[in-house]
């Protein structure tokens, strides 16, 4: 299958500082790419869509101006948390699609674990 | 809107004994769905999906789901355990949105005992 690569796998930043998380789409060319918020022992979250050359489209409750997301290349999807504080600490993974569409599976990153202190 | 649900939070199985991971699922027309799997710490690894054709599919290490129309369910099944089965399963529903985002259920925990 089709593999994504997420960076970092860990991070642990200070409280009030930003932390920058990439997915790239290592054989494929994506679009669009997802990313999710996972807390501990619950589902993943959808935070926003990110489209590549546009901006993301945020999911309800999730702050734009916090989660920053820029999609600037079919292989490349970053998120940066910004003025990060405790509660942003989470696990955070991203997905992205194969060009073939809606019906084809999803392939994720490795998740990033991100905690702030 | 589209939804999963996954009434199980947790599935215990014997080793050998065949397990089922329950999963129903709301959309409008037709439902692409799937079945991730993730190990602690990880990214979710792809199982197996339904787009159209047979309504048995088979996917990875031994596992298949049964793609029920009048009851919207789409169970995962494997006839024989293994404790390396242990992990967390997610149902998931694609496509009829935009941008194709995939939505996940809650997720249901998985323990085979040896």
């Amino acid at each position: 299958g089709a593999v994504v690569s997420q960076h970092p796998s860990r991070v642990i930043c200070k409280s009030g500082t930003s932390v920058k998380i990439e997915c790239r789409s290592l054989d494929f060319q994506a679009t669009t790419m997802f990313w999710y918020r996972q807390f501990p022992k619950q589902s993943l979250m959808l935070m926003a869509t990110s489209n590549e050359g546009s901006k993301a489209t945020y999911e309800q409750g999730v702050e734009k101006d916090k989660f920053l997301i820029n999609h600037a290349s079919l292989t490349l999807s970053t998120l940066t948390v910004t003025s990060a504080h405790p509660e942003d600490s989470s696990f955070y993974i991203c997905s992205a699609r194969d060009y073939g569409g809606e019906n084809t599976e999803a392939f994720f990153g490795q998740g990033t674990r991100l905690t702030v202190v | 809107a589209q939804s999963v649900a996954q009434p199980e939070d947790q599935v215990n199985v014997a080793e050998g004994n065949p397990l089922t991971v329950k999963c129903t699922y709301s959309v409008s027309g037709n439902p692409y769905l799937f079945w991730y799997v993730q190990y602690p710490n990880r990214g979710l690894q792809f199982l197996l999906k339904y787009i159209t054709g047979d309504n048995l599919v088979k996917g990875s290490y031994g596992f298949e789901a049964e793609f029920n129309k009048s009851q919207t369910s789409f169970h995962l099944k494997k006839p024989s355990a293994l404790v390396s089965d242990s992990a967390l399963y997610f149902c998931a529903v694609s496509g009829n949105t935009g941008g194709f985002k995939t939505i996940f259920g809650a997720g249901t925990r998985l323990f085979v005992k040896a």
